[in-house]
């Protein structure tokens, strides 16, 4: 079975900083993919980023950048320029690579907040 | 793209009713869908996999007498809390994902239900 580990229960910054989250996973599956979603006070689940584990470059989407380290099974995510719509919680969400059984296997979570 | 819709965003009934929850893909075919629960301050726990045409498949610990999944179409998914109790009070979010296979889940906008 998969489990996802978010280490960091909350963080805080101040608007414009950058800010890191950390996940790891532990897996014996060689391919497999990994997200990021948001989830604001609003409770709506947003994808962030999605990371392809047979690909060695790093995903990016905007000031959002992931730091994929296939060996060390981590998979953290950068903020830069935070603003303050980027308060929310964050999860890290594992999914393996076979049709039908495409099941997300959450962290519990990082509560962010950027300080004006 | 990828819009999916969930109805109510908020329920409140008395004990002992039976609701019915729909989630539907508004621009593209979902072959699966999920239901998940969410307690407060707390990651997204998987309740069941819904796949069109065939029947749920559950996660361990969850009652299907008590949560009926019903996925009639490509579109739409239904969760229904059947003969609810105060225990049952609780957010519940529903996701679907494009047949391809890797893509990423995408998270209608969540129920919160609440039994008096």
């Amino acid at each position: 079975a998969q489990t996802v580990t978010q280490s960091q229960p909350e963080m805080s910054v101040q608007e414009a900083e950058t800010v890191t989250l950390s996940c790891t996973y532990d897996t014996s599956e060689s391919n497999y993919y990994l997200f990021w979603y948001k989830q604001p006070p609003s409770r709506q689940m947003i994808l962030v980023i999605r990371q392809e584990a047979y690909k060695q470059q790093n995903a990016t989407e905007n000031r959002f950048s992931v730091n994929f380290q296939k060996a060390a099974k981590s998979f953290s995510l950068k903020i830069s320029d935070s603003q303050l719509g980027d308060t929310a919680m964050y999860f890290c969400a594992f999914m393996k690579h076979v049709f039908g059984n495409e099941k997300l296997t959450f962290g519990t979570g990082t509560r962010l907040t950027i300080i004006p | 793209g990828a819009v999916v819709s969930q109805h109510p965003s908020r329920v409140i009934c008395k004990s002992g009713t039976s609701v019915k929850i729909e989630c539907r893909s508004l621009d593209f075919q979902a072959t699966t869908m999920f239901w998940y629960r969410q307690f407060p301050k707390q990651s997204l726990m998987l309740m069941a996999t819904s796949n069109e045409g065939s029947k749920a498949t559950y996660e361990q610990g969850v009652e299907k007498d008590k949560f009926l999944i019903n996925h009639a179409s490509l579109t739409l998914s239904t969760l229904t809390v059947t003969s609810a109790h105060p225990e049952d009070s609780s957010f519940y979010i529903c996701s679907a994902k494009i047949t391809q296979g890797g893509q990423p889940q995408h998270f209608g906008d969540g129920t919160r239900l609440s039994i008096l």
